[in-house]
């Protein structure tokens, strides 16, 4: 089993709508939880960050918490075209200081 | 949340030479990651470079191959040795930030790399 599993998608979505982007990891004890994105040639840009139970919001993004499933996920609203990218999953690892491990991530395309 | 300059941005090598990949900071930093991507793969740790030690490897990796120096809290190279196809792919660098409560990465440009 992978640390940090991903559907690589594409995942198609036309302009407007909601894009839901899910991620589920192995490490029980794993305490903080990040997205990032990153454009075709481009290196990742950290969107969105969570650590407790629940969701966060930020702007048109929420991201989900769920310790007990092991599941994280990302909520992007009304979708935008410039949103198209793949969003990488990160989850801080127990064992090293600030390592993170990373999904292979899913690429969102939104249609117009 | 830090800057980072990272040079070259691409290049194409021979195989059996070397490239060394060079990270500016733009404030003082402790740790410095060092990471690659291969294409549709997840980044993969390389290194862990704290200034006044020896880096530490990640299991896979080592330093015959990927030795890195850290001479100060800005600066710190990666360099890709006796170099195969098998090393073509993107290294990135990156540190810590702190901004808004969060201690996520903040990501180098990226170095892609070709070897022939």
């Amino acid at each position: 089993q992978k640390e940090v599993e991903q559907n690589s998608g594409p995942l198609s979505v036309p302009e407007g709508a909601i894009a839901s982007l899910n991620c589920t990891y192995s490490d029980r004890g794993s305490q903080s939880f990040f997205w990032y994105r990153q454009y075709s040639g481009k290196s990742p840009e950290l969107i969105m960050f969570i650590y407790s139970n629940g969701d966060k919001e930020d702007g048109r993004f929420t991201a989900q918490l769920n310790k007990a499933s092991q599941y994280v996920s990302l909520l992007i609203r009304d979708s935008q075209p410039s949103d198209s990218a793949t969003y990488l999953c990160a989850v801080k690892s127990t064992s090293g200081t600030y390592k993170y491990i990373f999904g292979t991530g899913t690429r969102l395309k939104v249609l117009a | 949340s830090a800057v980072i300059s990272q040079k070259p941005s691409r290049d194409i090598c021979q195989r059996g030479t070397s490239l060394t990949i060079q990270c500016q900071v733009d404030s003082q930093v402790t740790m410095m990651f060092w990471y690659r991507q291969q294409p549709g793969q997840s980044l993969t740790l390389i290194a862990t470079a704290n200034q006044g030690s020896e880096a530490t490897y990640e299991s896979g990796f080592v330093i015959d191959k990927f030795p890195i120096s850290r001479p100060n809290l800005t600066f710190s190279t990666l360099t890709v040795s006796n170099m195969s196809p098998e090393d073509s792919s993107i290294y990135l660098c990156s540190v810590v930030g702190s901004a808004g409560g969060s201690y996520g990465y903040t990501f180098g440009s990226g170095t892609r790399l070709t070897v022939v």
